[in-house]
């Protein structure tokens, strides 16, 4: 079965401060990782995928295949970074379940002064 | 494009009551599905659909039922509500089933149930 465990429920950081979200993930195989981030009043939207490489608004997530990581950093915290954000999975193509997107719990950023 | 749109915003119901929750969107895409989120738990997959005329069931279907008719429309429907199906739901698209393709939420539907 495909797990998604974010230890953390809330973050605080201050401002200027590292920021790394812990996820880590089940999966026998090569899935697709994501991070999701939900602003204040804001719907749920993809922040990035691990596939992309890409860096979203100063954050980047590497994928540890050995250790099933899927951490999302930050070097310097902004207040608008304040959300919530959710680490989510995906089997691959041809394992006939790649439909289905499993989240872990979510963790709340709070970027303080 | 209005995107993903979702109605209502809330309802409150009493056990035992049905009602449907609507699901749109625009974009023309074939991969719809319904989420709920309650505290601690994140997100859990209720039904998805891949295509107009086919269903299949989440992680959590019990006491839900969908169709698809239309590919603009995902209808969520609750035929006898409980207390424990209070949450707050959310109805996503993306072109497909790839992973590259991103998933787009709607706002949300505060469900109560008293």
């Amino acid at each position: 079965a495909q797990r998604v465990t974010q230890p953390e429920k809330l973050l605080s950081v201050f401002k200027g401060a590292p920021v790394e979200l812990k996820c880590n993930y089940s999966y026998s195989g090569s899935p697709e990782l994501f991070w999701y981030v939900q602003y204040s009043r804001q719907r749920l939207q993809l922040l990035l995928r691990h596939i992309s490489r890409e860096s979203i608004k100063g954050f980047t997530a590497d994928l540890n295949k050995g250790e099933t990581s899927f951490h999302l950093k930050k070097p310097f915290a902004q207040e608008e970074d304040s959300a919530m954000y959710y680490c989510a999975l995906r089997p691959p193509e041809g394992t006939g379940t790649a439909s289905k997107l499993t989240f872990g719990t979510g963790t709340r950023l709070q970027v303080t002064l | 494009n209005a995107g993903v749109t979702q109605t209502p915003k809330f309802q409150v119901l009493k056990t035992g009551q049905s009602m449907t929750l609507q699901c749109a969107q625009d974009m023309n895409h074939e991969y719809m599905s319904w989420y709920r989120q309650d505290p601690g738990m994140g997100l859990r997959l209720i039904h998805y659909s891949v295509g107009a005329g086919i269903t299949d069931q989440g992680e959590v279907p019990n006491g839900y039922n969908v169709s698809r008719s239309t590919t603009e429309d995902f209808p969520l429907r609750l035929l006898s509500a409980a207390p424990s199906q209070t949450s707050v739901y959310f109805c996503a698209s993306s072109p497909g089933q790839d992973s590259s393709y991103e998933q787009y939420f709607g706002p949300g539907t505060r469900l109560t149930v008293t």
